[in-house]
């Protein structure tokens, strides 16, 4: 069956741009995560949609970044006005149900560069 | 402050003999432990994972074993093979008044030899 996918796989975008990176997750799942991996870093967790609850935005770094999940479906994440040190891989990755018990279904990423 | 710790960051074993990838956590609300596995250029993909009222599971190659006191994990790998060769992340996360939300340690590439 469809995985988790994410576009575009690759940006690059000059400082200062406005990016936006999709996420469509495993249909089914109410549960929605979007990670950062910078360059010999860990996964930063940015922001976690469940159902129709208020996502947690607790792991956004700044003002710069928001996201949405339209229809608990497709998410969003908008990066405005990038700076060099959003360059990273940004991970989606969707769960079946709510709750800490759950693997994570990861997508492939989108890789963005900020010139 | 990193809650869970991969202080290794890479290993080298060779074919056929055992990996064991090493996992620390910091936090006593982590009640349930995940590996992920990760090649080049795609996603994180689910391995194995453990809850706290065990301290063994094993699936095939693979095989978790849990420390609570000492609050570590470790990963086994036997035999390993040269598919194997990825980055691997310890994740946890607390259930019952905890988070929802996995945290991850940074991962420790392995490379397995033929």
């Amino acid at each position: 069956g469809a995985g988790v996918s994410q576009s575009p796989s690759n940006k690059v975008t000059e400082k200062g741009k406005d990016v936006e990176l999709r996420c469509d997750p495993i249909s089914g799942h109410t549960a929605l995560y979007w990670y950062r991996q910078s360059l010999g870093q860990g996964l930063e967790f940015l922001i976690y949609f469940q159902g129709n609850s208020a996502p947690d935005k607790s792991g956004l770094p700044s003002d710069r970044f928001s996201a949405e999940r339209t229809g608990g479906s497709v998410s969003t994440l908008t990066i405005q006005r990038t700076q060099q040190e959003d360059s990273a891989v940004y991970l989606c990755a969707s769960s079946p149900t709510r709750g800490p018990y759950n693997e994570q279904f990861f997508g492939p990423g989108t890789r963005l560069t900020v010139l | 402050d990193q809650q869970v710790k991969q202080n290794s960051p890479s290993l080298s074993v060779q074919e056929g003999r055992i990996s064991i990838l090493n996992c620390d956590y910091t936090n006593s609300m982590f009640d349930y432990f995940l590996w992920y596995k990760k090649y080049p250029a795609e996603g994180p993909t689910f391995l194995i994972s453990i809850s706290s009222i065990k301290d063994k599971n094993e699936d095939g190659r693979f095989t978790v074993f849990l420390n609570k006191s000492a609050k570590h994990l470790s990963l086994h790998i036997v035999p390993s093979q040269p598919g194997d060769s990825a980055v691997y992340f310890c994740a946890a996360s607390a259930g019952l008044g905890g988070s929802y939300i996995p945290t991850f340690g940074r991962g420790t590439s392995l490379i397995v030899h033929p």
